[in-house]
């Protein structure tokens, strides 16, 4: 079973530029995450994907990131003007929750991660 | 808002030995889960252990071991008989125990586990 994979795995931009990065999920799960680290910090969850539509975005840092889901199968973010502070290691993960006394039980199978750099 | 702090940077252990990732975190749920993950130079970051805050019991995989300390809200990695594969980053991450969704992990800053001759 193919994993989680991420594309590019490695880009280098002008300030200004626009970069769309994209993950192709394990086939058959739901979920869908973007999650983002910065050098030296912790990792940081940006949006939450379940099939097409976005359970929670709250994490996504301001008006220039767009993700997108059709269909419910891929997912692209799309970083349009690109700044410095947007450098920075992107991943993202999918899963298949299911529940358990209802409770949702999932593990997260992360990519790769797309290194981001922007000049 | 919950947190994870892990307070050691980097750490080293000899090929065979034990040693132990501190993890601690911050919430004021009382149901939730904690992970420890890995990702090795230039891989991807795997599942390690995983953790349900109601279960008293500390959970094991083989070589890994949690000691989980709910009151005291610490969550620790102890990795016996260390081995050159263990090299990696090792993040500790929280998730809220929501009732039907899945939903966001919540990680530390990462300790970089050396692993020596």
């Amino acid at each position: 079973e193919a994993g989680v994979t991420q594309f590019p795995s490695h880009s280098v931009i002008e300030k200004g530029q626009t970069v769309t990065l994209r993950c192709d999920p394990i086939s058959g799960h739901d979920n869908l995450y973007w999650y983002r680290r910065v050098m030296g910090k912790e990792i940081k969850f940006l949006l939450h994907f379940v099939k097409e539509s976005k359970q929670d975005e709250s994490g996504m840092p301001n008006n220039r990131f767009l993700a997108e889901r059709t269909g419910g199968t891929y997912s692209t973010l799309k970083v349009q003007p690109a700044e410095l502070e947007d450098s920075g290691v992107y991943f993202c993960a999918s899963s298949q929750d299911y529940l358990v006394s209802g409770l949702a039980v999932e593990t997260q199978y992360f990519g790769p991660g797309t290194r981001l750099l922007v000049l | 808002a919950q947190t994870v702090t892990q307070s050691q940077p980097e750490m080293s252990v000899q090929e065979a030995e034990t040693v132990t990732l501190s993890c601690t975190y911050d919430t004021s749920e009382s149901d939730y889960y904690l992970f420890w993950y890995k990702q090795p130079p230039s891989r991807q970051m795997i599942l390690v252990i995983r953790q349900e805050a109601y279960k008293q019991q500390n959970a094991t995989e083989n070589r890994f071991s949690v000691n989980f300390q709910k009151a005291a809200k610490s969550f620790s990695l102890k990795i016996s008989d260390s081995q050159l594969g263990d090299a990696a980053m090792y993040f500790c991450a929280y998730r809220a125990q929501n009732t039907g969704t899945a939903s966001k992990l919540t990680f530390g800053t990462g300790t970089r586990l050396q692993v020596t001759l």
